[in-house]
């Protein structure tokens, strides 16, 4: 089994700038992905990133971008010029490859001020 | 692509009812759908993962009687509440991943379902 922590329930950016959501993880297994998903008040699950555990680059999708740290069980996830549209829950999970369920973190609420 | 969609959004039912809520993949094929649960402010919680022609499996703690799974065909799987109660309303969430390559995709998933039971 694995376990996914987010210990910020909530973070609040000013409009362009950076924000960073930290994420840690542990699972016994050594093939896994690790994901984060967006989830506005639409309450849709939106995939932001993926990343492949024996993959040493770090993911970016545009704005989005993560710090894979596999030694450490570290998957944090910076969002740059942040837009109002950006505002939404932020879950991170970890699946592994032998049942493909997901492990979700408790999430991270994102405010974006104008 | 890689669009999953649930019906109905929204449904409100009384106790004692029965309710289907249907999960289908439009533009590829779901070897595995799963289900998940999620109250509000609150994380997903997984309550069963769905193989197309086979029985579902279910978490620790879900009832399988109550909580109907079924994965006739690759592009959809029904969930059904039997019996609603009160304690059931929740908002109930599917996703939907194809097997490629011998490893299973990214899970996709559904717009989500709100439950109401009076």
């Amino acid at each position: 089994a694995q376990t996914v922590t987010q210990s910020q329930p909530e973070m609040s950016v000013q409009e362009a700038e950076t924000v960073t959501l930290s994420c840690t993880y542990d699972t016994s297994e050594s093939d896994y992905y690790l994901f984060w998903y967006k989830q506005p008040p639409s309450r849709q699950m939106i995939l932001v990133i993926r990343q492949e555990a024996y993959k040493q680059q770090n993911a970016t999708e545009n704005r989005f971008s993560v710090n894979f740290q596999k030694a450490a069980k570290s998957f944090s996830l910076k969002i740059s010029d942040s837009q109002l549209g950006d505002a939404a829950m932020y879950f991170c999970a970890c699946q592994t490859l032998n049942d493909y369920k997901l492990s979700f973190g408790a999430g991270t609420t994102v405010t974006v001020r104008a | 692509g890689a669009v999953v969609s649930q019906h109905p959004s929204w449904v409100i039912c009384k106790s004692g009812t029965s309710v289907k809520i249907e999960c289908r993949s439009l533009d590829f094929q779901a070897t595995t759908m799963f289900w998940y649960r999620q109250f509000p402010k609150q994380s997903l919680m997984l309550m069963a993962t769905s193989n197309e022609g086979s029985k579902a499996t279910y978490e620790q703690g879900v009832e399988k009687d109550k909580f109907l799974i079924n994965h006739a065909s690759l592009t959809l799987s029904t969930l059904t509440v039997t019996s609603a109660h009160p304690e059931d309303s929740s908002f109930y969430i599917c996703s939907a991943s194809e097997r490629r390559g011998g490893r299973q995709e990214t899970q996709y998933f559904g717009p989500g379902t709100r439950l109401l039971v009076l």
